[in-house]
């Protein structure tokens, strides 16, 4: 059975950092791509990022690029987002998802996600 | 940017008739849409993918077609356990990945 769990989410200042994790379970890890899709308090589904299975590629939405990072320990079957320079507007719920496929397109797992809230 | 419209915003549907949804892409997507139903407090499930492929596990009152730039997703029979808030999801041309803005389903 295919398994996501996420964690690290935390309250945060403003400009500052945290990384959040998603344990995968139930499949060959370092074969599939896999994603990070946010939703913020009461709003819709928003992408963040993918990577592909061997982590050789990375894509990012427009409103985290150049202050999130997501990346991949294939040997520990985690997904991570390194998120710096925070705003309020990062509030949401961070889900990783995947299809248990070689590229992403859409997304038949989800993890529970983990809320991140930026505020002062 | 692929722009996903859905309308209505929210739809009040009686137990046992059926709900339109509509989902309509900025450009043509071929059949590269998937629909997904979120209860509140719950991750999103797949419903749909290639626009009218029904996922595993996904009951057959739920169908689903379209092609391009205008997509449906049909609910036959409303049940009370349907009322929840539905997304569709373009993977044709990306980054971005790009999901309506939801249509929320309430039991009249």
């Amino acid at each position: 059975e295919v398994q996501l769990l996420e964690s690290g989410g935390a309250l945060e200042q403003p400009g500052g950092s945290l990384r959040l994790s998603c344990t995968a379970s139930g499949f060959t890890f370092s074969h599939y791509a896999i994603t990070w899709v946010r939703q913020a308090p009461g709003r819709g589904l928003e992408w963040v990022s993918s990577i592909s299975g061997s982590a050789d590629t990375t894509y990012y939405a427009d409103s985290v690029k150049g202050r999130f990072t997501i990346s991949r320990g294939n040997s520990a079957n985690t997904l991570y987002l390194h998120m710096d320079s925070l705003r309020v507007e990062d509030s949401a719920v961070y889900y990783c998802a995947c299809r248990v496929a070689a590229y992403t397109d859409y997304f038949v797992y989800w993890g529970k996600g983990t809320l991140v809230t930026v505020a002062s | 940017e692929i722009v996903m419209t859905q309308s209505p915003v929210t739809l009040s549907v009686s137990p046992g008739e059926r709900a339109t949804l509509s989902c309509r892409a900025s450009e043509s997507v071929r059949d590269n849409l998937a629909w997904y139903q979120q209860k509140p407090g719950q991750a999103p499930r797949v419903l749909i993918y290639g626009a009218s492929t029904r996922a595993s596990g996904i009951p057959a009152r739920f169908s689903a077609s379209g092609s391009g730039t205008e997509f449906t997703l049909t609910i036959s029979s409303l049940q009370s356990e349907d009322s929840a808030v539905y997304y569709c999801q373009q993977y044709k041309k990306w980054p971005p990945l790009t999901f309506g803005q939801g249509t929320k389903v309430e039991i009249k």
